[in-house]
This record gives structure tokens, sequence and C-alpha cells, in this order.
């Protein structure tokens, strides 16, 4: 089946600095990428759609200067979180879609944890 | 406006009960109405989905009904085991686009 991997499952980072997360189709080309938040006990809110090649179309009330995204190729997206506060400490997933089939099934990867000190 | 409704907001069943989730939406548009399963600390996983043109759904234990009139959708979990403890969430979505997912329901099964 088709599998989406994240990296890093999770990091702590400190105030201020920036974080990278990693999302890869690792078996199928993914023309487009869905990256969502997840607060605890709550559920997925999409947080911007990602095209290969041009740029990201956030959702109402995501700050497209903080969440930087980047799907330079078919198999690879990246959400950078700029400055990164406590608040948005949060466990981030991602998903894409086989271009090949369709079937309108999207493939989640395991999520990463982040928590800004 | 939420688009997708789900209730109950937590469940608890009994091993070897019959767990009922259900959702409803607005957006007649929609084509695509999946169901995932997620365990703490992980990403969500797809159990099963449906589309309008069906109005019933099996796969193992697990099965889709779907009211397009009533723009309605229901998960069964046949059989219930205590590792079907987790979260679900039903979704739609329509024409690719990405998933709306409903907010969520804890189902609890004890042995």
């Amino acid at each position: 089946g088709a599998v989406v991997s994240q990296h890093p499952s999770w990091v702590i980072c400190k105030s201020g600095t920036s974080v990278k997360i990693e999302c890869r189709s690792l078996d199928f080309q993914a023309t487009t990428m869905f990256w969502y938040r997840q607060f605890p006990k709550q559920s997925l809110m999409l947080m911007a759609t990602s095209n290969e090649g041009s740029k990201a179309t956030y959702e109402q009330g995501v700050e497209k200067d903080k969440f930087l995204i980047n799907h330079a190729s078919l198999t690879l997206s990246t959400l950078t979180v700029t400055s990164a506060h406590p608040e948005d400490s949060s466990f981030y997933i991602c998903s894409a879609r086989d271009g090949g089939r369709n079937t309108g099934e999207l493939f989640f990867g395991e999520g990463s944890r982040l928590t800004v000190l | 406006q939420q688009q997708v409704k789900q209730s109950p907001q937590s469940l608890i069943v009994q091993k070897g009960g019959i767990s009922i989730i259900n959702c409803a939406y607005e957006n007649t548009a929609f084509d695509y109405f999946p169901w995932y399963q997620q365990f703490p600390g992980k990403g969500p996983a797809l159990l099963i989905a449906i589309r309008p043109d069906v109005s019933e759904k099996k796969e193992g234990r697990f099965t889709i009904s779907f009211n397009k009139s009533a723009k309605q959708f229901s998960l069964h979990i046949m059989d219930s085991q205590p590792g079907d403890s987790a979260t679900y969430f039903c979704a739609a979505s329509r024409a690719g686009t990405a998933l709306i997912f409903g907010k969520g329901t804890t189902l609890s099964v004890s042995s």
C-alpha cells in the first residue's frame, strides 16, 4: 500500500527557533499534499494544501509567513514553523493522494509532535 | 460552519457489542466519505470508505451505512473488541480536495 513518511516524529525546540518537518511519499507520486494540525483531544484541522511546483494554499486563519510550505518534488513536501512559540505546540500530520489512483483516499503520515518550550 | 458533524463525542461499549457512530454533512458536492481510526500519538489510518452511489459497504467487522437523502452516514463496528478502543473520525471530501473531518468519537470497549 501507499506509504507516507514524516520526519521527525517528535521535536522539542526553544521559543523563537524554526523547525522543519518533512513529508515523503515513499512509493507513489503525490502532486498534492495536505498539512493538518491536531491539538490534544481535538480533530484534524486543515492548514494548507501543497501542490508540487507551486505555492501552497492556506486555510483561513493560518499564517503563511509562519508556516512555510515547500513542495519541490513529487515525493517531498516540507513544513517549516518559523519563530515557533509555545502556542504552536501541536501534532502536525501530512497526507498525500496517490496521483496514479482515482480513489479519493488520502494516505497519512505518522505525525510529528512539536513541543515549543 | 461545521461541515461534518459527528456524534457521539464518546462511546463505551461492552466487548462483543455493536459500536455505532454517526455523521452528518452539509455539502451535497461531497463525493467521498471515509472513516479513520486513530490511536494516541499516531496518524489516522483509513478503516473504510464509501461513495454516494452506494448505500452500504462492509469490510470485515466494519460497515458504513450511507443515506444520501438525509445527508448522513454511520459506522457500525460489530463484535467490538478492546483493541478497537481508539478515536474514530468521519470525513468527507469532494473531487479530490482535502478531507474535512468530524470532531471525533472516543470509543472504549470494556472487557
